[in-house]
């Protein structure tokens, strides 16, 4: 099993351009995060989804949209990079909520000039 | 004032001694507390997990909560310079499936 994996593993963006994120996972999860990481902040939860077709918005949302088309995978969208969406990001999934363990992605560096 | 309060470190301490790793909260309705640990460039991982009150121990790790101070802990004995890494707490309440995490402590075991 390969677990949560996520693509690109690094990305140089310029202000204003746009990307996706991917993310996979193949134990069957039907619970999906994405979460930034920035020095001294901890992991943030963007967007999360329940289910295959569901979203919703985690802590700090705004600049990012996502989409889960497929119960495998979950996709992170930044529309108009900007330098302060400069972080690591990383995917998770889980069984179930709450106590239930999260599996992480290796993360994706993401650099906005 | 941050849900979760946990100081960044680093900590450093020599291969062997007894580390404590610790983070408060101001939610009463916290019940499930986690420890997560993450390897420098890596995705976080599940060390240990806690619901309620109590101890629990695997290993050379035990995972400490104390409701009544909103503190948890994780204590480290025997240390290993492999033990180096940033220590993450998590928790949640019953009610609410969202993680609340915190900043997390670097943690450098010097052999």
């Amino acid at each position: 099993n390969a677990g949560v994996t996520q693509t690109p593993k690094f990305r140089v963006l310029k202000t204003g351009q746009s990307m996706t994120l991917l993310c996979a996972q193949d134990m069957n999860h039907e619970y999906m995060y994405w979460y930034r990481q920035d020095p001294g902040m901890g992991l943030r939860l963007i967007h999360y989804s329940v289910g295959e077709g569901t979203t919703a918005k985690g802590e700090v949302p705004d600049g990012y949209n996502v989409s889960r088309l497929k119960k495998q995978n979950f996709l992170l969208g930044l529309e108009s990079a900007a330098p302060s969406q400069t972080s690591v990001y990383f995917c998770a999934s889980s069984f179930g909520t709450g106590p239930y363990e999260q599996y992480f992605g290796p993360g994706t560096r993401l650099t906005v000039t | 004032q941050k849900e979760v309060e946990q100081d960044p470190g680093p900590l450093s301490v020599p291969e062997g001694a007894i580390v404590s790793l610790n983070c408060t909260y101001s939610n009463s309705a916290f019940q499930y507390f986690m420890w997560y640990r993450q390897y420098s460039r890596k995705g976080p991982e599940l060390l240990m997990y806690t619901y309620s009150s109590g101890n629990k121990e695997d290993g050379r790790f035990t995972a400490q909560v104390d409701k009544s101070s909103k503190y948890i802990s994780l204590f480290i004995r025997d240390s290993q310079p492999s033990d180096s890494a940033t220590y993450l707490c998590a928790m949640s309440a019953l009610s609410n499936y969202q993680l609340i995490w915190g900043a997390g402590t670097k943690l450098i075991i010097k052999p």
